[in-house]
């Protein structure tokens, strides 16, 4: 089954504590983003990558790195979470954006 | 700056009724229009619209998008509970970043 599989979908953490946030997707696509969902600010892209080792700054990148070592993943890490980034984060992957995205489940995190 | 709007944020109706979404963009190198449907958890695909005044219809919903003006609608007709979601629509700008830009999506909910 075509897909985006996201890691973990829960995540509750400590402010400091580095973690990451695993993305992979069996479609052979080039294009994967990192997008995070807040009430009242709709969905806004984190980074985006458009093949491997090829990475770029999204809309709301600042806590966050990304990494695109093989063509199927795309992590999210954040080195030292703070509480502004608890949000509900989605990993997407897409042939282009021009044919829209596949989303992942999505991955709640909570940093107290 | 890249621009999607969404109107209304949000609607509450009666099972059976039929309603329009609305979403203007302002992009530049405009490419294509997208609409996303989002329940519990990922949105998932529902149209994209790249030619003006061309209707595209799954089922009860269908979508146009006008060029010139500069906007695309989502009508859903006899709806029904399970219609209720956010419904997100999304602009692509193309070129050779990832020009996907996403409105701030209509919540809408279906009262039996």
């Amino acid at each position: 089954e075509a897909q985006v599989t996201q890691n973990p979908r829960y995540l509750i953490t400590v402010t400091g504590k580095k973690l990451t946030v695993t993305c992979s997707q069996n479609m052979n696509h080039e294009y994967m983003s990192w997008y995070r969902q807040d009430p009242g600010l709709g969905l806004r892209q984190i980074y985006y990558s458009m093949n491997v080792e090829v990475t770029d700054k999204g809309d709301v990148p600042e806590g966050y790195k990304v990494s695109r070592k093989e063509k199927r993943n795309f992590p999210l890490i954040l080195e030292s979470p703070s509480p502004n980034q608890t949000s509900l984060y989605f990993c997407a992957s897409s042939l282009s954006g021009h044919y829209g995205y596949t989303f992942g489940s999505g991955t709640r995190l909570t940093v107290v | 700056e890249d621009k999607v709007v969404q109107s209304p944020l949000s609607l509450v109706v009666h099972e059976g009724d039929t309603v329009t979404l609305n979403c203007s963009y302002e992009v530049t190198n405009f490419r294509s229009l997208l609409w996303y449907k989002q329940e519990k958890k990922a949105p998932t695909f529902l149209f994209m619209l790249t030619s003006s005044g061309i209707e595209k219809k799954s089922g009860r919903l269908s979508s146009i998008l006008d060029k010139k003006e500069l906007f695309s609608i989502l009508n859903i007709t006899a709806t029904q509970t399970g219609d209720s979601a956010i419904y997100l629509c999304a602009a692509y700008s193309g070129g050779g970043a990832d020009g996907l830009t996403f409105g701030k999506g209509t919540h809408l909910i279906i009262q039996p």
